[in-house]
């Protein structure tokens, strides 16, 4: 079963505008993870926020994370056509074990 | 520096063969995960190694077997394949422990059972 769900699926838009893309999560986590992946390969790493974060920043990358909500939000500024690739949340929690559960994720197309 | 290495990138199989898509990683992680990717439903995991010598079911173990042969190694085993087994296979590592850290992924294996 999934956790991380995103919204939108997909989303396109033009080369300097602002993506935001939105994850909900349905159980308590430890953290909130996003990754990008882009045509053909595997998953990159982008940014982990963990349950007592509220905001976290990385470049042009700014992740909230609101637990009484279960969602949290990747907002991309001044985007770039090299930013065209899908992005998966994951959500961390300690649970009978390991499990971290991927979202199916966000299709961003940037538009030179 | 090659992180994450998957071999093979692409294979076709038949219904009923056997194969092991291997899987190596060169940054010291402890721990160590084989995923399926399937159109729209994001990854699921099939099973991980927390550290060397031990090896736990994640979501969709069924049909799968899996060797952690060293530090390094992970291997994913494929008995008897089946149709519903073609997928996009993704290996992943991390340090490990249990303080959740990113996962470094490979590229994949693009598998076919036909």
């Amino acid at each position: 079963s999934q956790q991380g769900e995103e919204d939108p699926q997909a989303l396109s838009i033009q080369e300097g505008e602002n993506a935001t893309m939105n994850c909900s999560y349905k159980t308590s986590i430890n953290n909130l993870q996003w990754y990008r992946q882009n045509s053909g390969r595997g998953l990159v790493h982008l940014i982990l926020i963990r349950s007592n974060e509220r905001e976290k920043h990385s470049g042009r990358l700014r992740v909230t994370l609101d637990t009484s909500k279960k969602s949290s939000s990747l907002l991309i500024t001044a985007s770039r056509a090299a930013d065209t690739a899908s992005y998966f949340c994951a959500t961390d929690a300690w649970g009978g074990g390991f499990k971290t559960i991927f979202g199916a994720g966000t299709r961003l197309f940037v538009k030179a | 520096n090659a992180g994450v290495t998957q071999t093979p990138k692409f294979q076709v199989l038949k219904t009923g063969q056997s194969m092991t898509l291997q899987c190596a990683q060169d940054m010291n992680h402890n721990s160590m995960y084989w995923y399926r990717q399937d159109p729209g439903m994001g990854l699921r995991l099939i099973y991980y190694s927390a550290s060397e010598g031990t090896t736990d079911k994640g979501e969709v173990p069924n049909g799968y077997n899996v060797s952690r042969l060293n530090k390094r190694e992970f291997s994913l085993r494929l008995e008897s394949a089946a149709p519903s087994q073609t997928s996009v296979y993704f290996c992943a590592s991390s340090e490990g422990g249990r303080d959740f850290q990113p996962q470094h992924f490979g590229d994949g294996t693009r598998l076919s059972i036909l």
